[in-house]
């Protein structure tokens, strides 16, 4: 069974740039959470999906940050435009639906460079 | 609210010595305590959980963890390090009223010695 997936594993781009980070879930999890790691930060959560809808996106950070799921497969983060403190590592996870406190399992994460 | 207070952001121990990642936590409610590892270039794994059955919970690699709840303490330990265990480490919290809200501590790095 594969993994989470994420895409690009590294990215860096110029400031005021756009990017797109993507995740593949594992197949039938229904649920789907981005997470983020700025440098030297705890991992904060950043919004979560159950199936095609978002469930809780108060760990948004601004309004720079749109997150989309469709068809409550695949899911992108974009960020646009990119401001430096933006640069971090971003983490995918996805678990089953219905059990609380299931197993989340991560992607390796993208780490996003914003120079 | 929950919270998590990793306690080391790094340990060093030589190989075949003890290990032990402390870690405490705060929550309004019962808590699910987790532990994932993290290694170089790789993603999130999952360690072990306490999700309120036994307090002393056994994980992968060796690794097992203690629910106090008297201390609010959730320590990780394993008896003998191995060289591939040299990884970042992270204590996390979830509960009933936040179920699918992971709060992470600060992360430890462990570091062996040969």
């Amino acid at each position: 069974e594969a993994g989470v997936t994420q895409f690009p594993s590294h990215s860096v781009i110029e400031k005021g740039q756009t990017v797109t980070l993507r995740c593949d879930p594992i197949s039938g999890h229904d649920n789907l959470y981005w997470y983020r790691r700025v440098m030297g930060k705890e991992i904060k959560f950043l919004l979560h999906f159950v199936k095609e809808s978002k469930q809780d996106e108060s760990g948004m950070p601004n309004n720079r940050f749109l997150a989309e799921r469709t068809g409550g497969t695949y899911s992108t983060l974009k960020v646009q435009p990119a401001e430096l403190e933006d640069s971090g590592v971003y983490f995918c996870a996805s678990s089953r639906q219905g059990e609380w406190n299931t197993e989340a399992f991560f992607g390796q994460g993208t780490r996003l460079t914003v120079v | 609210a929950q919270s998590v207070t990793q306690l080391d952001s790094h340990v060093s121990v030589s190989e075949g010595t003890p290990v032990l990642l402390r870690c405490n936590y705060s929550s309004s409610y019962s808590p699910s305590l987790f532990w994932y590892v993290q290694h170089p270039n790789k993603g999130l794994q999952l360690l072990l959980k306490y999700t309120s059955a036994a307090t002393l919970v056994k994980g992968i690699n060796g690794f097992e963890a203690e629910f106090k709840k008297s201390e609010t303490s959730f320590h990780l330990t394993k008896p003998s390090a191995h060289m591939s265990d040299a990884a970042e480490y992270f204590c996390v919290v979830s509960t009933s009223s936040n179920d699918y809200k992971l709060s992470f501590g600060a992360g430890t790095t462990v570091t062996v010695r040969a």
